[in-house]
């Protein structure tokens, strides 16, 4: 079974509007972190937003905030006012545990598209 | 400060040929990571190192692929004898050891086999 998964290959949103990108996650591990990157054409990895599985609130970074659903196993991406910059491969992580250092599984990404 | 530095951005070899990618992780940060990016996909975890234990080697996908990490430091990738599959995105990362730090992504090694 996967993991992470991403449902959305591809999604479309008009500037200034916000979006929503799913990601659901598989784990029976209570201590795992997940997190957020944003891959524009030019290829590098950017860091975007992480939540902990015991975090309390929903983590915010600006722009961005994650839906964090526990009980549904669900972590989306929510990107409000978008730009034009915002058009990239955006794909969510999971680290299971959560503790020291462990590595990353991906999802297979969302490309977001934003339309002027 | 400096991120991730990966070389060379680019690699382009025949096949059966021996290739080295480098890695030069972030100032004091003790993890490193190895994944692989095949065109369109998500990345593949292959390889991380954490301070001086031993690596996880756990998605290395055959002996043809092995790494090493230096003095806690620059790391370097080896692929033997590569085959066709081996064309990817090489991404190195690093990060602190404390649970809530993300990981920083070099701009990886296109890696082409012919």
């Amino acid at each position: 079974a996967q993991k992470i998964t991403q449902t959305q290959p591809g999604m479309f949103v008009q500037e200034k509007e916000a979006v929503t990108l799913d990601c659901t996650y598989d784990t029976s591990d209570p201590s795992y972190g997940l997190f957020w990157y944003k891959q524009p054409s030019s290829g590098e990895m950017i860091f975007l937003i992480y939540q902990g599985s015991y975090d309390q609130q929903n983590a915010t970074e600006g722009r961005y905030s994650l839906n964090f659903q526990k009980a549904r196993k669900s972590a989306n991406l929510v990107i409000s006012a978008s730009q034009l910059g915002d058009s990239a491969m955006y794909f969510c992580a999971m680290r299971e545990p959560n503790s020291g250092n462990t590595p990353l599984v991906f999802g297979k990404g969302t490309r977001l598209s934003v339309i002027a | 400060g400096a991120g991730v530095s990966q070389s060379p951005s680019n690699k382009v070899t025949e096949k059966g040929k021996d290739v080295e990618l480098r890695c030069d992780p972030i100032s004091g940060h003790t993890a490193l990571y190895w994944y692989r990016q095949s065109l369109g996909q998500g990345l593949e975890f292959l390889i991380y190192f954490q301070g001086n234990s031993a690596p996880d080697k756990s998605g290395l996908p055959s002996d043809r692929f092995s790494a090493e990490r230096t003095g806690g430091s620059v790391s370097t990738l080896t692929i033997q004898r590569t085959q066709q599959e081996d064309s990817a995105v090489y991404l190195c990362a690093s990060s602190f050891r404390e649970r809530n730090q993300p990981q920083h992504f070099g701009d990886g090694t296109r890696l082409s086999i012919l």
